[in-house]
């Protein structure tokens, strides 16, 4: 079955330093890849997303999402993080087979000032 | 940019009452959809909606759910008889268009409560 895969759940940092949060997903075909984040108490935001072309997406706030095919990936940067990144992130697939959403279990980021 | 807006973004229910929950999609999405997130766990596809009918559901999507698209504008999720299990965040989404090269919009959510 087609699944997408959030190996950290929880995830400390310090306000300036890097992030990369991991994402893989299981299906061989075309896939539509998507980061969301969800600050507490708001809806899910589009950070970016990766439709086809250039691997290495850039989004909002200064983050950036790197699709390896090979290794069904897609996982989230962002070389410095700030206390307002605080929040939980989802990473999302879309794939040719059923053209429904399917999402990871979310990491829980904290910044701390 | 347009909005996904679902309301309430709070409801507590009691157990076994009927509950609503209101979604209005973006004015020219065709594709309508809800997903549900449990707390603490992942979001879950609920059901896709196009053109007055049901396209796909779930196996949480049993008979105890129904949707709807009463006046061309909102899109309603009922639960007909709320049980304890089916508090979470209730996320409304619509597209233009299904498939790849779409992504959807989501809404804020309704946090349902059943007591």
């Amino acid at each position: 079955a087609q699944s997408v895969s959030q190996h950290n759940h929880h995830v400390i940092l310090s306000e300036a330093a890097s992030l990369e949060l991991g994402c893989n997903y299981s299906y061989g075909g075309t896939v539509n890849l998507f980061w969301y984040v969800q600050y507490p108490g708001q809806h899910l935001q589009l950070l970016l997303k990766y439709f086809s072309g250039d691997p290495l997406v850039k989004g909002i706030k200064g983050f950036e999402a790197e699709f390896i095919k090979s290794k069904f990936s897609f996982n989230l940067r962002k070389p410095s993080v700030q206390w307002s990144d605080t929040a939980e992130y989802f990473c999302a697939v879309i794939t040719s087979g059923t053209y429904k959403y399917i999402f990871g279990t979310g990491t829980r980021l904290k910044v701390l000032a | 940019e347009p909005e996904v807006t679902q309301t309430p973004s709070h409801q507590v229910t009691q157990m076994g009452q009927e509950v609503i929950l209101r979604c209005v999609p973006i004015s020219n999405h065709l594709y309508f959809y809800w997903y549900r997130q449990i707390l603490g766990q992942k979001v879950e596809f609920l059901v896709s909606f196009y053109n007055n009918e049901i396209s796909e559901k779930s196996e949480i999507f049993d008979d105890q759910f129904s949707v709807e698209r009463p006046d061309g504008s909102n899109f309603t999720l009922k639960i007909r008889s709320t049980k304890l299990e089916d508090s979470a965040m209730y996320f409304c989404a619509s597209t233009v268009a299904q498939g790849l090269g779409y992504g959807y919009t989501f809404g804020s959510g309704t946090r349902l409560t059943v007591v």
